[in-house]
């Protein structure tokens, strides 16, 4: 079956500027997870949506939301982009909420 | 958010088993223990969990302490495609608050 699905797989972007990120999960999957990995921070955690609603959230400004559609599919919007926004974004999508994430391949963002 | 430690590097050759180690001290009795890896280049990887009991499946074993304070995964044959980070990483089952945190991880470096 096909994998998570993240689109663009690269963006070039000018500080303030804003984008959107897209996440197509596994077929069935109804949690989708984001993720923002830079080398100075690592893997952290930005927010996960199920059933369509916000579930959790990371310890990132209000510049970042995400929303999730009726198939499960998600988006992140990042606003007001900042060169320090300059990251790889993951997106992964588990079956149920706390089962096995599956990550798609990320979105490489820069911020010029 | 409990947390784990691990060693920041860890060196095998090829075709050897290879043994991560993971502590966890402060795990709670409803923490599930996962480990993922992320190849270069890639998002990261479900490897396998464990509560309690040891596990097996066709990638790794993961073998807990009986306390839990602490757990092992073991690649029975490590190959150069191996190489990655590791994280080991506590998952609350039952919680409202689902997010994997991800520490710095073990970097496996395989040796031909």
């Amino acid at each position: 079956k096909a994998g998570v699905t993240q689109t663009p797989r690269y963006l070039i972007k000018t500080r303030g500027q804003q984008v959107t990120l897209s996440c197509s999960p596994i077929s069935g999957h109804r949690s989708v997870s984001w993720y923002q990995q830079t080398p100075g921070q690592g893997l952290q955690f930005l927010f996960e949506y199920f059933s369509e609603t916000q579930r959790n959230k990371g310890n990132f400004p209000g510049r970042f939301s995400g929303r999730q559609f009726s198939n499960s599919r998600s988006e992140m919007n990042v606003s007001t982009l900042e060169l320090g926004d300059s990251a790889l974004y993951l997106c992964a999508s588990s079956l149920v909420r706390g089962s096995e994430a599956f990550f798609g391949q990320g979105t490489r963002l820069t911020v010029v | 958010d409990a947390k784990t430690t691990q060693p920041n590097s860890m060196e095998s050759n090829e075709e050897e088993p290879v043994h991560l180690p993971c502590n966890h001290s402060t795990i709670s009795g409803t923490d599930y223990i996962h480990w993922y890896r992320q190849l270069p280049s890639q998002g990261p990887e479900y490897v396998i969990h464990g509560l309690t009991s040891n596990v097996n499946n066709r990638m790794a074993s993961l073998a807990i302490a009986e306390d839990r304070k602490s757990s092992t995964l073991i690649l029975h044959r490590a190959t150069l495609r191996d190489a990655a980070v590791y994280y080991c990483i506590l998952n609350r089952s039952g919680g409202s608050n689902y997010k994997l945190t991800f520490g710095k991880g073990t970097l496996l470096t395989v040796n031909p």
